[in-house]
């Protein structure tokens, strides 16, 4: 299966940290990739590979992979870290990428 | 600067056809795989459509498949997506997307702004 299942919403206090998880079959075989989306805005990818952050990215993200699951951690959530994040893989044909379901972080 | 930068949307109605474009800057689009992804108002993330760097190999998501083509002419720096047979819940913001894969895998690492497709009566 291609799918990647993604919990909808989680809430973190600001200064705190939150882990948002990503399960699929499919991520046993290729890494996830994380992306950032705010309101009215395209995607930003801020994760990808083992746990590479693109420049400009804030290291208090992180990524982590073990077995069907990827992860991705905000520690010492930033108002400006408010976002839907999507996690993606290649799908089972490799030929093109299935999408998370996306998590809503809210950060109080 | 990387960039990529789409047009074409509209409002269309169903049955109808439309064509978008994508065309990219700062970096040689000819020499990566372009992907359309769309995302329905409200909704998340689809793959629609890939195309490789030559052109040769293209691969459609099944809710599109028969209705759609994907192109790119390399001299104009440029990829399309041609949409017929257009069905209201093809409405979304479509994007162009760099691919990229690496020792790290596969991931889309330059986005475009979007462009609006509307398919309403």
């Amino acid at each position: 299966s291609s799918e990647l299942t993604q919990d909808p919403a989680v809430s973190v206090a600001l200064g705190q940290t939150v882990r948002i998880t990503c399960q699929g079959d499919i991520l046993r075989i290729y890494y996830a990739s994380w992306y950032q989306q705010k309101p009215g805005q395209a995607p930003v990818l801020v994760i990808y590979g083992k746990n590479y952050r693109p420049s400009g990215i804030p290291d208090r993200l992180s990524g982590s992979n073990s077995g069907n699951t990827a992860s991705l951690t905000i520690a010492g959530a930033q108002a400006e870290d408010e976002a839907v994040y999507y996690c993606n893989s290649r799908d089972s044909s490799g030929n093109h990428y299935v999408f998370g379901t996306g998590t809503k972080v809210t950060v109080l | 600067q990387m960039q990529l930068v789409e047009s074409g949307g509209g409002v269309v109605q169903p049955g109808g056809s439309l064509r978008v474009s994508c065309v990219g800057s700062g970096f040689m689009l000819s020499t990566y795989a372009v992907h359309w992804v769309r995302q329905a108002p409200g909704k998340g993330l689809e793959g629609v459509a890939v195309i490789s760097y030559t052109g040769s190999d293209k691969y459609y998501a099944d809710s599109v498949k028969g209705r759609f083509t994907i192109s790119r002419d390399n001299y104009k720096n440029t990829v399309y997506l041609q949409m017929n047979s257009l069905r209201v819940e093809d409405t979304a913001v479509y994007y162009c997307a760099r691919d990229e894969y690496d020792s790290s895998g596969y991931y889309v690492d330059v986005w475009g702004q979007g462009t609006t497709v509307t398919v309403s009566s």
